[in-house]
């Protein structure tokens, strides 16, 4: 069974880049796409995006201008970077499984990113 | 973006008791839909793919029915750990949207 674990700064200050990484073990990640939701506290999911393992990506268009997602396929990783953060940035983020039709079956741990100076 | 709401936003009901959320687009999706189960501090679950599909490991009690704009959830018989929110959330195109959700609690 897939095991997606995140990891990066917990806190990121204000006009910033906020970078997290999640590594994926127990299941090869071709054939898959790989995704990062996020949660504000106290309000609903948001999806940002993802990545398959050619490199392509599907982004959201609110987050357009502003995020990165790649995978390093060798490492058994991928990551999300997220410029010019505000304090409306500050929710969970989690790393997640998309099988490829969007049916979103195996979730990280989530990680709460606070943006503050 | 397709616009999930569900309703209604909190419920109360008891150990035993069937309760049915339900969600709506406001397009039609088909039958691209998955619900999710989310406990605090947790990551969501899936429960429901293809607006009916039950995944494995999650309990008979739960069945989801819908196509086009409107789908349901029902849970049979509530047993303690089914307290919780559950989301919706459309398949159909990106950007991926979820519903604001249901908050279940005794």
């Amino acid at each position: 069974q897939v095991h997606l674990q995140e990891s990066g700064p917990r806190l990121v200050r204000p006009s910033e880049t906020l970078s997290l990484t999640c590594g994926v073990s127990g299941d090869s990640m071709r054939t898959y796409y790989w995704s990062w939701i996020r949660q504000p506290p106290g309000k609903p999911l948001e999806w940002i995006g993802y990545v398959y393992t050619t490199g392509r990506t599907n982004y959201n268009p609110s987050f357009k201008s502003r995020v990165a997602i790649s995978v390093d396929t060798s490492k058994n990783e991928f990551s999300l970077k997220l410029t010019s953060v505000t304090t409306a940035d500050t929710a969970v983020y989690y790393c997640a499984r998309d099988d490829t039709t969007g049916v979103i079956d195996f979730w990280g741990q989530g990680t709460l990113v606070t943006v503050s100076s | 973006d397709i616009q999930m709401t569900q309703s209604p936003s909190s419920l109360s009901a008891s150990v035993g008791d069937t309760v049915t959320l339900t969600c709506r687009a406001n397009e039609n999706i088909k039958k691209f839909l998955s619900w999710f189960q989310q406990t605090p501090g947790a990551a969501p679950k899936l429960l429901i793919s293809v607006a009916s599909g039950l995944r494995n490991g999650v309990p008979s009690r739960f069945s989801g029915t819908g196509s086009g704009t409107d789908f349901s959830l029902t849970i049979n018989s509530l047993q303690p750990d089914d307290f919780a929110t559950y989301y919706c959330q459309q398949t159909y195109k990106t950007p991926y949207t979820f519903g604001e959700g249901t908050k279940l609690d005794i």
